[in-house]
């Protein structure tokens, strides 16, 4: 079973808008990374947040980590119709190698 | 794609026989992993591998096997291809296994 699972499965927005995209997972964790991949493309890094830090930002951005609910989310300001795309969160435990969730599908409308 | 490359791209290929993939870094990366991608399953890791000859099995091994004799290569084969195999298949090399992952453009598999 998967580790990760990612909320809502698919979101639709206006460009210019927020999205928002949440990731709850199961057991403790050593990191949590999430990876963008667009249509027929492998997975692309986005950002790396490690246990014991709360938020980071990259650009336009910003995860969030709660380890006492168990979940990050991943907040895309400002979004373009080039943000659309799948959005997975991955989490690291110990000699464990990443497990995924199932993704969330945005589609940014121009 | 960070120096990884797959090959085939696309394969179409019949129940009962063998096929392999073949995935190549040129990063000198230590970790190398095999993940197939099916609608509603995301990603899940078929093997991995931290070195040469090192191998290990991941959540959907089943089926599969693994072999890398050298740094920069990681071969998946499929010794009797069956169509719940049809699937994507993507290799993703890192530096650690805590470290971010890079993929490869995939593989498309069609067992008919």
């Amino acid at each position: 079973s998967q580790q990760g699972e990612e909320d809502p499965q698919a979101l639709s927005i206006q460009e210019g808008e927020n999205a928002t995209m949440n990731c709850s997972y199961k057991t403790s964790i050593n990191n949590l990374q999430w990876y963008r991949q667009n249509s027929g493309r492998g997975l692309v890094h986005l950002i790396l947040i490690r246990s014991n830090e709360r938020e980071k930002h990259s650009g336009r951005l910003r995860v969030t980590l709660d380890t006492s609910k168990k979940s990050s989310s991943l907040l895309i300001t400002a979004s373009r119709a080039a943000d659309t795309a799948s959005y997975f969160c991955a989490t690291v435990l110990g000699r464990r190698a990443l497990t995924f969730g199932s993704g969330t599908r945005l589609q940014v409308q121009p | 794609d960070a120096g990884i490359t797959q090959s085939p791209r696309h394969k179409v290929t019949e129940t009962g026989t063998p096929v392999t993939l073949r995935c190549h870094q040129t990063e000198n990366h230590r970790y190398m992993y095999w993940y197939r991608q099916d609608p509603g399953h995301g990603l899940r890791l078929i093997h991995y591998s931290y070195g040469v000859k090192d191998t290990d099995k991941g959540e959907v091994s089943d089926g599969y096997s693994v072999s890398r004799s050298k740094t920069e290569d990681f071969l998946l084969t499929l010794e009797s291809a069956t169509s719940s195999q049809t699937s994507v298949y993507f290799c993703a090399i890192s530096p650690d296994r805590a470290h971010e992952q890079y993929f490869g453009p995939g593989t498309r598999l069609t067992v008919t």
